[in-house]
């Protein structure tokens, strides 16, 4: 069964360092999307992607990320400066159409520790 | 966006069926429900969803109550790997799905 698969799977940086999640959805979708889940909480939604642009974001996603589908394959989350905040383990999504009926996939998830 | 109700925290015994409730009592005529679980130190995954009738398939079966105000995720025969939050979303036509979720109902699974 095709899958979402994310690297590298535990990334720990220091604070003021950039960081940069990469994701490799399915390849046929075209939606894409990253969460995060701080340890212990819940799963935040931060993006969605659909056609080369950003279609939706949370207030989390602030100036200091962005988002990138570099090559039609990979989907990348920068963090520009990080902070200890950051840390939390970041899940990128994907699925095909976008609408209420579709099945959402989810990666293993990057953890990231920010020191 | 249309509010779900979970209970915290459920346990079961292995091989027994589990059912998981939610209330949704705000629902509108065009949210779908979705089930989708996270199993420990993993990303959560799609189970099952629904929008007026009930539902089954290879994972769970879905009972979607008449009124719509809730529904229940039925897994037959709890297993070990069946231990996980368990998340009721409602998604609907708008906002290109994405998926906001809840604390959701940790399921114990007893051996």
């Amino acid at each position: 069964e095709p899958e979402v698969t994310q690297t590298p799977s535990h990334q720990v940086t220091q604070m003021g360092q950039e960081v940069i999640l990469r994701c490799v959805p399915i390849s046929n979708h075209l939606y894409f999307y990253w969460y995060r889940q701080i340890l212990g909480q819940k799963v935040e939604f931060l993006v969605s992607f659909y056609n080369n642009e950003i279609s939706e974001k949370s207030e989390i996603f602030d100036d200091q990320f962005s988002v990138e589908r570099p090559d039609g394959s990979n989907f990348t989350l920068k963090i520009r400066s990080t902070k200890l905040e950051d840390s939390a383990m970041y899940f990128c999504a994907s699925c095909d159409s976008g609408g209420p009926t579709d099945t959402q996939y989810f990666g293993p998830g990057t953890r990231l520790t920010v020191l | 966006d249309a509010k779900t109700t979970q209970p915290n925290s459920m346990e079961s015994n292995e091989e027994e069926p589990v059912h998981l409730p939610c209330n949704h009592s705000t629902i509108s005529g065009t949210d779908y429900i979705h089930w989708y679980r996270q199993l420990p130190s993993q990303g959560p995954e799609y189970v099952i969803h629904g929008l007026t009738s009930n539902v089954n398939n290879r994972m769970a079966s879905l009972a979607i109550a008449e009124d719509r105000k809730s529904s229940t995720l039925i897994l037959h025969r709890a297993t070990l790997r069946d231990a996980a939050v368990y998340y009721c979303i409602l998604l609907n036509s708008g906002g290109y799905q994405k998926v906001t979720f809840g604390t959701g109902t940790k399921l114990q699974v007893i051996p």
